[in-house]
């Protein structure tokens, strides 16, 4: 089976950076995805990674450590548009997509 | 580019009725994964569908079906419905084609939320 552990809820200042942190156990593993969900919306794609490491793009960015089950979702410069809630999502061994509970994320001016 | 269409957007069911939902998928895309999302959860994966087939199910119970339609749009039926069937139902698209990377990077519709009473 498998097991995605995130923050419920995490508060932070427009301008500021925040991190994200999941952390996860699995029996198979072909990758590690992050979608946003604003409220009353449909979850959109941020970012995927297969490999160690990290993955930027723009002011997101994405870092995976697979021997320790951890990957962390970097947000710079907050701006307010980016509250919302941050899906820690795994592709496990069949590939089919399994998200864990998510974070909300508040972003206060 | 419509992107992935669903309908109805929302809908009042009471329980033991019978529901169906429908998705159209964005276009070029050929593989259609129904998700049922509770309030403050992350979205459950019920069933995937390609070339009119179930290919892959989640933990759901055989009250939820679906097919899928040679223009690939699809439909998900729920019978029997129960009051833990509330929720938010996403469809999501994705194409294959594209390999691992692009077969799992779903575009997901806006849902159809489902109460019922």
């Amino acid at each position: 089976g498998q097991n995605i552990d995130q923050p419920t809820e995490m508060t932070a200042t427009e301008g500021a950076i925040v991190q994200i942190n999941c952390t996860y156990q699995t029996s198979g593993f072909n990758g590690l995805f992050w979608y946003q969900q604003h409220a009353g919306e449909a979850p959109t794609f941020l970012s995927y990674n297969v490999l160690d490491g990290l993955e930027e793009k723009g002011r997101f960015s994405s870092f995976l450590s697979r021997s320790k089950g951890y990957s962390y979702l970097l947000l710079k410069e907050l701006q307010m548009k980016d509250s919302a809630s941050y899906l820690c999502t795994l592709l496990d061994s069949s590939y089919k997509l399994i998200f864990g509970s998510g974070t909300r994320l508040l972003v206060r001016p | 580019d419509a992107g992935v269409t669903q309908s109805p957007t929302h809908l009042i069911k009471t329980r033991g009725q019978q529901v169906t939902l429908r998705c159209s998928p964005k276009s070029g895309h050929d593989t259609v994964s129904w998700y049922q999302q509770a309030l403050g959860q992350g979205p459950q994966f019920i069933f995937q569908y390609y070339e009119e087939e179930e290919r892959q199910r989640g933990n759901f119970p055989d009250r939820f079906s679906g097919h899928q339609f040679p223009n690939y749009s699809s439909e998900l039926n729920v019978n029997a419905l129960l009051l833990g069937d509330s929720a938010l139902y996403l469809c999501a698209s994705s194409s294959p084609g594209q390999g691992t990377f692009g077969a799992n990077v779903l575009t997901f519709g806006a849902g159809s939320r489902l109460t019922v009473l």
